[in-house]
């Protein structure tokens, strides 16, 4: 089974106010995290990455936050917008052998921006 | 530069033909991935080739399900005798190289089988 999950299946948010998105991984070797935001009918695209020698990273009304002691990762989007539903996704790369340098994916969260 | 190119983006099979899911990778990109999503559900992994090689194929169900990617040409997934519950989008992806090298993968907009 996934070993990415999240707390979380669906999420409402005010619009304007920031959003945080968590997930929960069991892989402590693992080494490389990706979130994706995937909209209806559209494939997985990247928003933002972190490595596991970093605890946080931010982007463009994006931040995520890495707690390796934990094994937890969020994302958090500032002044949330209604163009940001959707599906987000985290997935993680569990480094290791060369055959293990895929992405496994968590089941999502689905993101709704209320009025 | 052009992202990683699906088609056909919308495949209507009856059960028992075969289906082929073509995928061009980003330009300069060598890795390529293969993953399948449920509706409502997360993406699985199916396939991990490089050019010429398949490096993980711990995703393809046993029977049925074949992968290529040859050194010219697209990667191909390819499903024999589909059946209904093959039904699902088929998302390739692709990175110039290794992920555990510092690259990122990215995805294209998919392929939706549907078996009638």
């Amino acid at each position: 089974g996934e070993s990415v999950g999240l707390h979380l299946p669906t999420l409402s948010v005010q619009e304007g106010d920031n959003s945080i998105i968590n997930c929960a991984y069991s892989n402590s070797a693992s080494d490389y995290f990706i979130w994706y935001k995937q909209e209806s009918g559209k494939g997985p695209q990247f928003i933002i990455d972190i490595r596991s020698n970093m605890d946080k990273r931010q982007g463009q009304r994006v931040t995520v936050l890495l707690n390796k002691t934990v094994k937890h990762l969020s994302l958090q989007i500032a002044a949330t917008q209604p163009g940001d539903s959707a599906v987000y996704f985290c997935a993680e790369n569990r480094g290791g052998e060369n055959r293990d340098d895929k992405i496994i994916f968590g089941k999502g969260t689905r993101l709704h921006i209320l009025p | 530069n052009a992202g990683v190119m699906q088609n056909p983006r919308h495949l209507v099979r009856r059960r028992g033909q075969e289906a082929r899911l073509r995928c061009s990778p980003m330009k300069g990109h060598s890795h390529v991935y293969w993953y399948r999503q449920l509706p409502e559900e997360g993406l699985k992994f199916m396939v991990y080739l490089q050019k010429e090689n398949i490096i993980d194929e711990s995703g393809m169900p046993k029977e049925r399900f074949s992968a290529e990617f040859p050194k010219e040409g697209p990667s191909i997934l390819r499903i024999q005798q589909v059946v209904r519950g093959d039904s699902a989008a088929y998302f390739c992806a692709s990175s110039p190289g290794s992920l555990r090298g510092g690259n990122t993968i990215y995805f294209g907009e998919g392929s939706w089988l549907t078996v009638v």
